[in-house]
């Protein structure tokens, strides 16, 4: 069953602009990842931010976790065309990874 | 290149057929993932190998077989499919580590199931 729950479902912004996705979940955590995929292909890893951690940078992307809220979120800045992709979040309890259904993320040159 | 390699990426079958999925990952993991992919839904869990052994079993349907006969080998056979079938079929490795993390998931480019 979905664990995480990515919000929007589909963003469109012009290059340069910064965007943010958001991702609820519902049961305790060891750690949140997120992930990227192109259309039609396999996830890539982004970053990955433990229980005990709340902010985590990794080059233009920002990932925060409020464990008290149940959520995270996802901060991709100076956005460029080739960011056009799907973005999903992934919870991790005790080796059970569940993802969410993603926000499609579009850059327009 | 990730390291988690499927065959084949193009799978067009009938419902009668039987066919498999093969994934391969060379990265040493100790774990091995089937998640299912279907249009505007999220990912589904379907199996999970630690060490070859099955831990996970999302009330998957008979008809999808999974095999694991060594920890960089998975396999899903497939037996008299339905058309809601047709998806893109995800395979992934990590490394669990202590305290049950499970890590980066690396994934494979998928296998893209057409049930007729």
């Amino acid at each position: 069953s979905q664990q995480g729950e990515e919000d929007p479902q589909a963003l469109s912004i012009q290059e340069g602009e910064n965007a943010t996705m958001n991702c609820s979940y519902k049961t305790s955590i060891n750690n949140l990842q997120w992930y990227r995929q192109n259309s039609g292909r396999g996830l890539v890893h982004l970053i990955l931010i433990r229980s005990n951690e709340r902010e985590k940078h990794s080059g233009r992307l920002r990932v925060t976790l409020d464990t008290s809220k149940k959520s995270s979120s996802l901060l991709i800045t100076a956005s460029r065309a080739a960011d056009t992709a799907s973005y999903f979040c992934a919870t991790d309890n005790n080796n059970d990874m569940r993802f969410g259904a993603g926000t499609r993320l579009t850059v327009k040159p | 290149e990730t390291g988690v390699t499927q065959t084949p990426r193009h799978l067009v079958m009938g419902m009668t057929n039987k066919k498999s999925l093969k994934c391969e990952q060379h990265l040493g993991h100790n774990a091995m993932y089937w998640y299912k992919q279907s249009a505007k839904k999220p990912l589904e869990l379907m199996f999970v190998y630690n060490f070859k052994e099955q831990t996970e079993n999302n009330s998957v349907p008979s008809r999808f077989s999974p095999e694991c006969p060594n920890s960089s080998h998975l396999f899903l056979h497939l037996h008299t499919l339905q058309p809601e079938d047709s998806a893109l079929y995800l395979c992934a490795s990590s490394q669990l580590g202590q305290r049950s993390n499970t890590g980066e998931l690396f994934f494979g480019e998928g296998s893209r199931l057409t049930v007729l």
